[in-house]
């Protein structure tokens, strides 16, 4: 069966610093991975989305980037995080093709101070 | 932009049928209806889809109407658990799903 990890779980930064979260999908192969945001009281923003290895598909401008090393491994990066950056940061896989559903991980809470 | 409407917010009473109405009236023809359910602090959770015929599954089911402009998701015997905001989502193929506010749903003991 597919299973999704995100790590860390937890993380409080102070500003200026930078950021790595990372996710990996196991048991299955080309997925398509996503990164959503959800700030404090707001609904889900998808920040990027990818269909191969180094296709990265950015839906928002922002201080944030993503980036896919390998088939089954989704990163978010910033080099500088922003007070505005804190929220619930939360990937998800589906199936390369068809209307296929989208599971998501436990997700990573970020605190920037 | 979420292609949706939903109410904010609903009560249910522990045991009956939870009736969560969602408008799409420019959905278009090759467009699925899905609906997610997000309990505080967890990852969104997969509930249904459908595309024109209504459907069933263990947690619930979707009613579609015949112009697909609107569809209803039920929780047949609503849970404390079932305590979740939930959302409606129109999308097409293997597209990103675009979560609107959905509708908070409080089940009440």
């Amino acid at each position: 069966s597919q299973t999704i990890h995100q790590w860390p779980a937890t993380l409080v930064q102070p500003v200026g610093s930078p950021l790595s979260l990372e996710c990996t999908v196991e048991g299955t192969s080309n997925p398509n991975l996503y990164w959503y945001r959800q700030a404090a009281g707001r609904g889900l923003q998808l920040l990027f989305y990818s269909v191969g290895i180094g296709q990265i598909s950015s839906e928002v401008p922002q201080n944030l980037s993503a980036s896919r090393p390998q088939d089954r491994q989704f990163i978010l990066s910033s080099k500088k995080l922003l007070l505005s950056d804190s929220g619930f940061y939360l990937c998800a896989w589906s199936e390369g093709s068809g209307a296929n559903v989208l599971t998501f991980g436990a997700g990573s809470r970020l605190t920037v101070l | 932009d979420a292609k949706t409407t939903q109410p904010t917010s609903m009560d249910c009473a522990e045991g009956r049928a939870a009736n969560l109405p969602c408008n799409h009236s420019t959905i278009s023809g090759n467009e699925y209806v899905y609906w997610y359910r997000q309990i505080h602090s967890q990852g969104p959770q997969y509930i249904i889809h459908g595309l024109k015929n209504n459907e069933t599954n263990e947690m619930a089911s979707l009613i579609i109407t015949e112009d697909r402009k609107s569809s209803t998701l039920i929780l047949p015997h609503a849970t404390l658990r079932d305590t979740a905001v939930y959302y409606c989502i129109v999308r097409l193929g293997n597209t990103p799903l675009v979560f609107g506010k959905g509708t908070r749903l409080s089940v009440i003991a």
